[in-house]
């Protein structure tokens, strides 16, 4: 199957650490990106790992990803205001290039 | 600014009538992909061009087609357009033809009525 799934949403206080979870079915899966959308705005890649890695940091980004469960997250440090915006997961696979978005995870990351 | 750019940012058109939608891959690109995202599909991939030739195809309508010209730019057409056709059409643009990171454009906005 080809389904990606992510909770809606998400609340948050700021300067506190948000945790983004996704879940995926296709274990051929080989490439595992986050991207961001800001109101009316495109979408920003901000990390992708990698299937056979377990963890990914990059400044106040860490996206783990446990292959047995076919779980990924992203962990914000440090979560700012400007943080506020969607969350996709995207999956793309061996044999072609398209990407699979999850369903987007609604971060509010209130003061 | 991902360096993909697409033009017009918003299209109000009417049902029946026929848009064409255009990406421009950041330099040196040879990859791009259209997507299609709607409150009730979410984000889809439609189809996938690698210098000038259609690699992949996705869940896109027969009324819809696309083509990628010599200067790489993308275009995709939307016929016979439907009020279920309103929706934010992004293009992404990656260098190489397979599993390379895809840069994505802000999006064209389209409302059928």
């Amino acid at each position: 199957g080809e389904d990606v799934e992510q909770s809606l949403f998400l609340s948050v206080r700021e300067g506190d650490s948000s945790v983004i979870n996704c879940t995926y079915t296709d274990s051929s899966s080989t490439y595992l990106y986050w991207y961001k959308q800001e109101p009316g705005a495109g979408l920003q890649l901000l990390t992708y790992i990698f299937s056979n890695m377990d963890m990914k940091q990059d400044q106040r980004l860490t996206v783990l990803l446990n292959k047995k469960d076919k779980h990924l997250s992203l962990r914000i440090a440090d979560t700012q205001t400007g943080d506020s915006a969607i969350y996709f997961c995207a999956e793309s696979k061996e044999d072609t290039d398209k990407l699979i978005f999850g369903t987007g995870t609604r971060l509010q990351v209130f003061p | 600014d991902s360096g993909v750019t697409q033009t017009p940012k918003h299209l109000i058109t009417a049902t029946g009538q026929r848009v064409t939608l255009r990406c421009s891959p950041r330099s040196g690109d040879l990859s791009v992909y259209w997507y299609q995202q709607s409150l009730d599909q979410g984000l889809q991939f439609l189809i996938q061009y690698y210098n000038g030739e259609e690699r992949a195809k996705g869940n896109i309508l027969e009324r819809f087609s696309a083509q990628q010209f010599p200067d790489l730019h993308s275009e995709l057409n939307l016929s016979s357009l439907e009020l279920g056709d309103s929706a934010l059409y992004f293009c992404a643009s990656s260098v190489g033809e397979m599993r390379e990171t895809q840069y994505f454009g802000p999006g064209t906005r389209l409302l059928v009525l």
